[in-house]
């Protein structure tokens, strides 16, 4: 199952662009990138999924590289209520034993 | 609306009693999760079902116990035996053909005093 490594902590300014890295080095070829945000206290909430496509939607764009090690969340014009912490997932198992493995993931602060 | 509901968003029990939590969903999923989340905490999975009679222990299932009597419901009862039981209870679900795609629940924080 591929791990997946983040920063701990961003920080951005409200109107700017938010990029949120991943690195999942050892994914494999059939594991997705599933992204994640959990505002304090609140559910987590889903966000955005590839394979090796970059895609976009109506919350976020996912940049992912050509090698499929890393990939980046795009927030384009940041407010105050995605102040979050956001995780990114590798999808892991198959069949009946899918499960999603979660890590720590980076707070994100967005600021006035 | 459609969604997720647990109840009740507050929870408090004395050591040594059993509780339940409840969560609802009126997503037609197939599947539905239990999570554990403890303070700075990733969350960690309790249980899944993915059909309606049947389930699954995930990483953390000792201690706890769950049913799936129907599709709609899928309760997690909190035993004694469940050594730290206080902790942030997130309940989700998915459908079938996208299972890692979840949708979750408001949370139940749980405190035994």
């Amino acid at each position: 199952d591929a791990k997946t490594t983040q920063p701990p902590s961003m920080d951005c300014a409200e109107g700017r662009a938010a990029n949120l890295p991943c690195n999942h080095s050892t994914i494999s070829g059939n594991e997705y990138v599933y992204w994640y945000r959990q505002i304090h206290s609140q559910g987590p909430q889903y966000i955005i999924h590839g394979l090796k496509n970059n895609e976009t939607n109506e919350m976020a764009s996912l940049i992912i590289t050509e090698d499929r090690k890393s990939s980046t969340l795009i927030l384009p014009h940041a407010t105050l209520r995605d102040t979050a912490v956001y995780y990114c997932i590798a999808s892991a198992g198959a069949g009946n034993n899918r499960k999603l493995i979660w890590g720590l993931g980076t707070s994100l602060a967005v600021n006035p | 609306d459609g969604g997720i509901t647990q109840s009740p968003k507050y929870l408090f029990r004395k050591e040594g009693q059993n509780v339940t939590l409840s969560c609802e969903q009126n997503l037609n999923h197939d599947a539905m999760y239990w999570y554990r989340q403890d303070p700075g905490q990733g969350l960690r999975l309790i249980y899944y079902s993915q059909i309606v009679n049947d389930f699954q222990k995930g990483d953390i299932a000792e201690g706890y116990s769950v049913s799936r009597e129907k599709k709609e419901s899928f309760p997690l009862t909190v035993t004694s035996a469940q050594k730290n039981p206080t902790a942030f209870y997130l309940c989700a679900s998915s459908n079938a053909e996208t299972f890692d795609t979840q949708y979750f629940g408001p949370g139940t924080r749980l405190t035994v005093l």
